[in-house]
């Protein structure tokens, strides 16, 4: 069965270094997600894609993180510098496109993030 | 106010027993509902997806969607703690997925 594939799966930092985080989406999919999700909520948007262009990253704090898709596979979250509150499991997901609304998402297995 | 509500729990029964996990939304522009199941420290794994009003059944879950309440259950029958896991309502418009916080769930032996 096809996966989102993700690494690290770990990632431990200090605050001001630079981290960056892959994700290779089911092959075929169109639409790329990622998400933060901080210990005890749910999964929150931080960028879409559809192919290499982006949808949305109105939640995507743009002084310090920065997204790309080049060839619309796979993709590369940055933070740059890292603060503590970046602590938080960072999610890719993807998506085929029926029409204009999207089919189901799955989740890759997440990057956890420790910033110290 | 939230779009996607979810009682964080956390949630505890004793193996055997019937769980209910619900959600509330408030867009009515929601056109379909997930439910995703999330162990600890792992990404979340699709359960269910339903388009309409109505339930949608799948061994011992059981999905339900009233739209005209903006409601969203989650049934478990015969808990097993294996089933011990964060399970996480989301809703969709055209390419938007909506989360909830999850409910913790713990099945007791």
């Amino acid at each position: 069965e096809a996966e989102v594939a993700q690494s690290p799966r770990y990632k431990i930092t200090e605050k001001s270094q630079a981290v960056a985080f892959w994700c290779d989406p089911i092959s075929g999919h169109a639409t790329l997600y990622w998400y933060r999700q901080i210990l005890g909520q749910g999964p929150e948007l931080l960028v879409q894609f559809q192919d290499e262009s982006v949808v949305d990253d109105s939640q995507l704090p743009k002084d310090r993180f920065s997204a790309e898709r080049l060839k619309g596979v796979d993709s590369t979250l940055k933070i740059q510098p890292a603060e503590l509150g970046d602590s938080a499991m960072y999610l890719c997901a993807s998506s085929s496109l029926g029409g204009q609304v999207a089919e189901t998402q799955y989740f890759g297995p997440g990057t956890r993030l420790l910033v110290l | 106010q939230k779009e996607v509500e979810q009682d964080p729990g956390p949630l505890s029964v004793p193996e055997g027993a019937i769980v209910s996990l619900n959600c509330t939304y408030s867009n009515s522009a929601f056109q379909y509902f997930m439910w995703y199941r999330q162990y600890s420290r792992k990404g979340p794994e699709l359960l269910m997806y339903t388009y309409s009003s109505g339930n949608k059944e799948d061994g011992r879950f059981t999905a339900q969607v009233d739209k005209s309440s903006k409601y969203i259950s989650l049934f478990i029958r015969d808990s097993q703690p294996s089933d011990s896991a964060t399970y996480l309502c989301a809703a969709v418009y055209g390419q938007n997925f909506v989360f909830g916080p999850g409910t913790r769930l713990s099945v007791l032996p």
